[in-house]
């Protein structure tokens, strides 16, 4: 079974700095889907940004980027020129490929909550 | 509508009662999935549905779950006897198209609070 871990429980950065979160993930398919989700205080899961892990560049969304090490299983989301509006709880997940029966299940780590210092 | 909606938002049940969650996906959506989120966890899948077809319901933690979407829209999801562990938030997510890049939209999440 796939897992993925989010080994900080909580990050802090000062505005306008730059913040990056980690996570791992165990899979044993070469084919695969990553995402970073925000979940702010609504509970609203928000996409952040996705990777396909057949694609060597690392996907970037503005002032969001990902460090993706397919070796050693690492999917880590840069946030520059952090704003107040990024506070939330942030959610790596990983979807398999898809099944004859379409299914898009996420596997979502445990979260980190980014709190941005005014 | 605009975006998945879901309700009731809060639900708060005595120990043994039944609840009955609803999700309203994004017209059209094909695909529609039930998660479990408890108190500082990410979500768990529960169930997913392709139109009105329940594909997967690996999920769901016992046989006190059910869930459905008779016409391949509206979804609900039934919890019977509810147990203090059952205490949640229940998030609902649709996608417009199978295959690889097709984007899930959450909603709001219905928080269940078992007394």
């Amino acid at each position: 079974a796939q897992t993925v871990t989010q080994s900080q429980p909580e990050m802090s950065v000062q505005e306008a700095e730059t913040v990056t979160l980690s996570c791992t993930y165990d899979t044993s398919e070469s084919d695969y889907y990553l995402f970073w989700y925000k979940q702010p205080p609504s509970r609203q899961m928000i996409l952040v940004i996705r990777q396909e892990a057949y694609k060597q560049q690392n996907a970037t969304e503005n002032r969001f980027s990902v460090n993706f090490q397919k070796a050693a299983k690492s999917f880590s989301l840069k946030i520059s020129d952090s704003q107040l509006g990024d506070a939330a709880m942030y959610f790596c997940a990983y979807r398999r490929p898809i099944s004859n029966f379409g299914n898009e299940k996420l596997t979502f780590g445990t979260g980190t909550r980014l709190t941005i210092i005014p | 509508g605009a975006g998945v909606s879901q309700s009731p938002r809060y639900k708060v049940a005595k120990r043994g009662q039944d609840v009955a969650l609803r999700c309203d996906p994004i017209s059209g959506h094909v695909s529609l999935f039930w998660y479990q989120q408890a108190l500082g966890q990410g979500p768990e899948f529960l169930t997913y549905f392709q139109n009105e077809a329940q594909l997967d319901k690996s999920g769901l933690p016992s046989d006190r779950f059910f869930a459905e979407r008779p016409e391949g829209s509206v979804s609900t999801l039934k919890i019977q006897r509810t147990q203090q562990e059952d205490s949640a938030v229940y998030l609902c997510a649709s996608s417009l198209v199978l295959g690889a890049t097709g984007e899930l939209f959450f909603g709001e999440g219905s928080r269940l609070t078992v007394l």
